[in-house]
């Protein structure tokens, strides 16, 4: 059975100080992994996909690597409005169609 | 480009009554197409997902069902809704497999 868990469940930062959100996952071959940005009361926005061990990709703040039983989602120098959840997903080559997902960090940033 | 339609966005049902959530993609064809469920401050649930035309995989059992009449549309339905089926219902679709999962806007209900 395909498992995803985050770390830690929620986290504090002040503005500018940098930290990483971690997604342990088993499965039995990796397709993707995912990561995604949910702000309250609205749906998953996508950040990235990532395919393989040693992938790493970067989008302003946020840079997210993998490896072949973990991701990590880097935060540099954050900002209030990266306060949000930060959801991460699998889909695995033996489950078809299915995505799971992991329960989610919510992180605040304050001024 | 790819986009999602979902709603109604935010309804109150009675407990015993139907339940029908729609869910609608442009831009693509023969996407795959999933019904999440979230709890507050909760991860994502997958419901339903489908490959295809009348294709429907369940993933939990439930008093819910899924149905796509159309390539590109994908419903959700109770005849009787439980007040455990509150949440935030979210669609999705991707375009084939491993490929980016995009996610609809959601659609929360409360049940009373």
């Amino acid at each position: 059975e395909d498992q995803v868990t985050q770390s830690p469940e929620a986290l504090r930062l002040q503005e500018g100080e940098s930290s990483s959100l971690n997604c342990s996952y088993t499965v039995s071959g990796l397709r993707g992994l995912f990561w995604y940005r949910q702000d309250p009361g609205k749906g998953p926005e996508f950040l990235f996909t990532l395919y393989s061990a040693g992938e790493e990709k970067e989008k302003e703040r946020l840079k997210a690597t993998l490896t072949k039983k973990e991701s990590f989602l880097h935060i540099t120098a954050p900002k209030p409005e990266d306060s949000a959840t930060y959801l991460c997903a699998v889909q695995a080559t033996t489950s078809g169609s299915r995505l799971t997902f992991g329960e989610g960090t919510q992180l605040t940033v304050n001024p | 480009s790819q986009t999602i339609h979902q709603w109604p966005a935010t309804l109150v049902q009675p407990v015993g009554s139907p339940l029908s959530l729609e869910c609608t993609v442009e831009g693509t064809s023969n996407p795959n197409l999933y019904w999440y469920r979230q709890a507050a401050g909760r991860g994502l649930q997958l419901l339903f997902y489908s490959v295809g035309i009348g294709q429907i995989s369940s993933e939990v059992p439930q008093n819910l069902s899924a149905s796509r009449p159309q390539d590109r549309q994908f419903i959700l339905s109770s005849k009787k809704l439980l007040l455990s089926d509150s949440g935030f219902y979210l669609c999705a679709h991707q375009r084939g497999l491993g490929n980016t999962i995009y996610f609809g806007e959601g659609s929360w209900l409360t049940v009373v």
